[in-house]
C-alpha cells in the first residue's frame, strides 16, 4: 500500500471549515483514499473514501486532485467534538487483504 | 443495528496469565480485523479473519498470540502468558461481505493492563 504524508497537527476555530491535507504521491491506479478519525480513547471511525472523483457525505467532503497525488478532507463546520486524530490511508479495495495501515495522522484541535 | 461489540472493555491480568478478548461483528458482517494500539503509538494491524479462516496474520506476534473466528459466536483474540509489553488497547473491526463495500467499522476497544 502507498505511503501517505500528513501534517502532525492543525488548529481550527469552531464553526469554521477544517481542511486536512494528505499527500500520497506514489498511489497506484487501483488504490482508494480512505479517511478515518480517532477521538481520544475511542475506536477509529470511518469518514469517507474515494478513488478519483470528489465525494461528499453527511460527515465530510473529500477532494482528490486530478493527478491523485494528494487529497483534502473538508469538515465544513467544525465543532469541538471533531477534535481527533485524522488518518489518511490508501489501499486497494477488495484486495487479498483488507488491512488498514495507519500512519501517524493529523491531530485536529478545534478551538472554541 | 448494533455496532461492533467488544468485551471486556477493560481487562487486568498479572504477568503469566492468559487474556481472552472477544469481538462480535456488526450483524451481517463476516470479516473481522484486530488492531493493537500501544500507549502513545499508532494503530497496528494484527490479523484478518473470515468465518473459520485466517486470511492474513502478518501482524501477529509469532508467539503467545492467536485468533479465531468460529462459525458461531464471537471472534476471540487470545494472548497466553501475558507480559507487561502486551498492555495496550486492542480494537476489533468488521466489514460487510458486499463486493466493493470495504469500510471497516471499529468497536470501542479492550484496554488490557498487565501488572
Amino acid at each position: 500500500d502507498a505511503k501517505t504524508t500528513q501534517p502532525p497537527s492543525m488548529d481550527c476555530a469552531e464553526g469554521r471549515a477544517a481542511n486536512l491535507p494528505c499527500n500520497h504521491s506514489t498511489i497506484s491506479g487501483n488504490e482508494y483514499v480512505y479517511w478515518y478519525r480517532q477521538i481520544h480513547s475511542q475506536g477509529p471511525q470511518y469518514i469517507i473514501h474515494g478513488l478519483k472523483n470528489n465525494e461528499t457525505n453527511e460527515m465530510a467532503s473529500l477532494i482528490i486532485t486530478e493527478d491523485r497525488k494528494s487529497s483534502t478532507l473538508i469538515l465544513p463546520h467544525a465543532t469541538l467534538r471533531d477534535t481527533a486524530v485524522y488518518y489518511c490511508i490508501v489501499r486497494v479495495a477488495g484486495g487479498a487483504t483488507n488491512k488498514l495501515i495507519f500512519g501517524t495522522g493529523t491531530l485536529l484541535a478545534v478551538q472554541p | 443495528n448494533a455496532g461492533v461489540m467488544q468485551n471486556p472493555r477493560h481487562l487486568v491480568r498479572r504477568r503469566g496469565q492468559e487474556a481472552r478478548l472477544r469481538c462480535s461483528p456488526m450483524k451481517g458482517h463476516s470479516h473481522v480485523y484486530w488492531y493493537r494500539q500501544l500507549p502513545e503509538e499508532g494503530l497496528k494491524f494484527m490479523v484478518y479473519l473470515q468465518k473459520e479462516n485466517i486470511i492474513d496474520e502478518s501482524g501477529m506476534p509469532k508467539e503467545r498470540f492467536s485468533a479465531e473466528f468460529p462459525k458461531e459466536g464471537p471472534s476471540i483474540l487470545r494472548i497466553q502468558q501475558v507480559v507487561r509489553g502486551d498492555s495496550a488497547a486492542y480494537f476489533c473491526a468488521s466489514s460487510p461481505t458486499d463486493a466493493g463495500n470495504y469500510e471497516q467499522y471499529f468497536g470501542p476497544g479492550t484496554r488490557l493492563t498487565v501488572t
